[in-house]
């Protein structure tokens, strides 16, 4: 399967312990994505990269939340000191990003955090 | 900031009915618009995209949308529904290299 690939796919964790989370783009793909989905919402941005650089992050994305891609390949996502509000799905996409050119991201099947 | 607005939050319909889900969304650059279905237990996919061109656009499984600018709409149809479109279906908009999702709209047919 050569689609984006999430690790763990659950994860239950008592509050207060740090959290980590592994994404897997497609291979050709330079930009990355986070975004975290609660039961009866859409998806929600969290932060993005373009190669190793994280562009942009969301207000979403407090002081507990890191998100590295150090060599522009996989990425991963660290919560530390998590709450019971940090339950949700942790959801990873992948796209190109080609100056100038339109692209669609593709999604993995995430995460799903529950803290207790 | 983008934003989409789905209305309808759950609809259940028989097979072979027809379908139409509404998405508005506010953005004021250059809009790419996106349909994601979300089957149960599966992942997000792409039902279909528009980024320029046509306005009405055919995706995947029967699926197609139209883009009405002067109403910022991209409402979701297919004329005849079958069992297996049961899924969850996410209207996006992209802006500043960012997707804004709405809320989904919770889609059940029945045999």
């Amino acid at each position: 399967d050569t689609g984006v690939s999430q690790d763990p796919r659950h994860k239950i964790t008592k509050r207060g312990q740090n959290v980590t989370f592994r994404c897997d783009p497609i291979s050709e793909h330079n930009r990355l994505y986070w975004y975290r989905q609660t039961l009866g919402q859409g998806p929600e941005f969290l932060t993005y990269f373009q190669n190793e650089a994280q562009l942009e992050k969301s207000r979403l994305l407090s002081d507990r939340f890191s998100a590295e891609r150090p060599k522009g390949s996989f990425s991963t996502l660290e919560i530390q000191r998590t709450e019971q509000g940090d339950s949700a799905m942790y959801l990873c996409a992948s796209s190109l990003g080609l100056a100038g050119s339109p692209y669609e991201q593709y999604f993995g099947p995430g995460t799903r955090l529950t803290v207790t | 900031a983008q934003s989409v607005s789905q209305h309808n939050h759950h609809v259940i319909l028989s097979e072979a009915a027809s379908l139409e889900l509404g998405c508005n969304y506010s953005y004021g650059g250059t809009v790419n618009l996106f349909w994601y279905v979300q089957y149960p237990g599966q992942h997000l996919q792409l039902l279909l995209k528009y980024f320029s061109g046509d306005p009405l656009v055919k995706g995947i499984k029967g699926f197609e949308a139209e883009f009405i600018k002067s109403k910022f709409s991209f409402n979701l149809r297919k004329p005849s529904v079958q069992w297996s479109d049961t899924a969850e279906y996410f209207c996006a908009v992209r802006g500043n290299n960012r997707l804004a999702f709405g809320k989904g709209n919770q889609v059940v047919v029945i045999p």
